[in-house]
């Protein structure tokens, strides 16, 4: 079946400006997640949603950084006024439950300049 | 908190040798323990897991793990490689059940190059 979707694959934009990413998780996964990982490091937690609802986004590093899921599916990572810091590759996870394992996307790779 | 510490950062490896990459994590409580493969140029893939039950878990392309308890670890293991086992694995942990159980903490993963 189909697995977890991301777009676009990569996203390069400039210091200041404002981005989206989107990923489609795999058909009857409740459970969604956003990881963020830098160059060298493994995938870091931002957000983790239960249906239509951000169930725990403790990992967002700052107000600039903001997700929606509005339909309990289709899930939106914004960020606004981007910083060369945000450069990394977005990646996304989906699971049945929390309870089972997450399936990952292939990534969105940002670059600020 | 958790955290996932892989101990090595690449392993050059011949076709046919053995493979052993080291995974402790630091966590008071049960959980549940991963491992996943990135080949190049694709995504990350989940490669076996461990739940509870048999300690030794066999996962895709004759990978196996095995959970020590007592040693916070969670080693991965080949018998021998092949050149397609080229990749960068990672392994990740989460806690078993309660708050913020869904999290997964990834070590900062160790690439692999089998030469042929």
């Amino acid at each position: 079946g189909a697995g977890v979707s991301q777009t676009p694959s990569n996203k390069v934009t400039e210091k200041g400006k404002y981005v989206e990413l989107r990923c489609d998780p795999i058909s009857g996964h409740t459970a969604l997640y956003w990881y963020r990982q830098s160059l060298g490091q493994g995938p870091e937690f931002l957000i983790y949603f239960q249906g239509t609802g951000a169930a725990d986004d403790s990992g967002l590093p700052n107000d600039r950084f903001f997700a929606v899921r509005p339909e309990g599916s289709v899930s939106t990572l914004k960020i606004q006024r981007t910083e060369r810091g945000d450069s990394a590759v977005y990646l996304c996870a989906s699971s049945l439950t929390r309870f089972n394992e997450q399936y990952f996307g292939p990534g969105t790779r940002l670059t600020v300049t | 908190a958790q955290s996932v510490s892989q101990h090595n950062h690449h392993v050059i490896l011949s076709e046919a040798a053995s493979l052993e990459l080291g995974c402790n994590y630091s966590y008071g409580g049960t959980v549940n323990l991963f491992w996943y493969v990135q080949y190049p140029g694709q995504h990350l893939q989940l490669l076996l897991k461990y739940f509870s039950g048999d300690p030794l878990v066999k996962g895709i392309k004759g990978f196996e793990a095995e959970f020590i308890k007592s040693k916070f670890s969670f080693n991965l293991r080949k018998p021998s490689v092949q050149w397609s086992d080229t990749a960068e694995y990672f392994c990740a942990v989460n806690a078993h059940s309660g708050a913020g159980s869904y999290q997964l903490t990834f070590g900062k993963g160790t690439k692999l190059s089998v030469i042929p």
